[in-house]
């Protein structure tokens, strides 16, 4: 079955880069999410990428797709310590069904 | 628009009542969705409805869970009778559409406790 799998925590300093992963199994995924997750919150989503594209890029923050690999990856820049948050992958089903499968979600922590 | 909005935000029940979970999605969203988080399992669908219609319910976890659309603007998930291990955020979501770029929009949650 479908399945997305994320490391479960990362720490960053301020300042640093941060590179969240991310692998799934649907090799006929059509879109890939992103969403971030504050304290007490629902899920807001950040970016998607298209199944036919490499990279997307948006102001702070760079998804990769090796699709060959089934691996996606979210590259935030100059973290900040309001980007501490649990980031989540996503996949869309197959036939458009309005289905998401999510990750576990990776806690960030930025320290200051 | 508000967004997804969710009551109660917070729910604290005994073993064996019922729990009542509402969800009002955004505006000519044709897309309902019930998540639940927990540490363990992470984010689970439960269920989602396309225009009022139960499409995929396989991720309801036993006959205890129900959840109805009577209309556009209103949904409900029922847990009866509740359990301690139903404690969990629940979400409800809603979507414009199912075409590229599918955006899911997440209400800010249920809380509930069972003790």
């Amino acid at each position: 079955g479908e399945d997305v799998e994320q490391s479960l925590f990362l720490s960053v300093r301020e300042g640093d880069s941060s590179v969240i992963n991310c692998t799934y199994t649907d090799s006929s995924s059509t879109y890939l999410y992103w969403y971030k997750q504050e304290p007490g919150a629902g899920l807001q989503l950040l970016t998607y990428i298209f199944s036919n594209m490499d990279m997307k890029q948006d102001q702070r923050l760079t998804v990769l797709l090796n699709k060959k690999d089934k691996h996606l990856s979210l590259r935030i820049a100059d973290t900040q310590t309001g980007d501490s948050a649990i980031y989540f992958c996503a996949e869309s089903m197959t036939g458009n069904t309005g289905k998401l499968i999510f990750g576990q979600g990776t806690t960030l922590q930025v320290k200051p | 628009d508000a967004g997804v909005i969710q009551s109660p935000r917070h729910e604290v029940t005994e073993m064996g009542q019922e729990v009542t979970l509402r969800c009002k999605p955004i505006s000519g969203h044709d897309y309902l969705f019930w998540y639940r988080q927990t540490m363990m399992r992470g984010l689970e669908l439960l269920i989602y409805f396309n225009n009022n219609v139960p499409i995929d319910d396989s991720g309801m976890p036993e006959d205890r869970f129900s959840a109805k659309m009577p209309n556009a603007s209103f949904s409900t998930l029922k847990i009866q009778p509740s359990e301690p291990r139903d404690s969990a955020v629940y979400f409800c979501a809603s979507s414009p559409r199912v075409v590229a770029g599918n955006t899911i929009y997440f209400g800010e949650g249920s809380w509930l406790t069972v003790v």
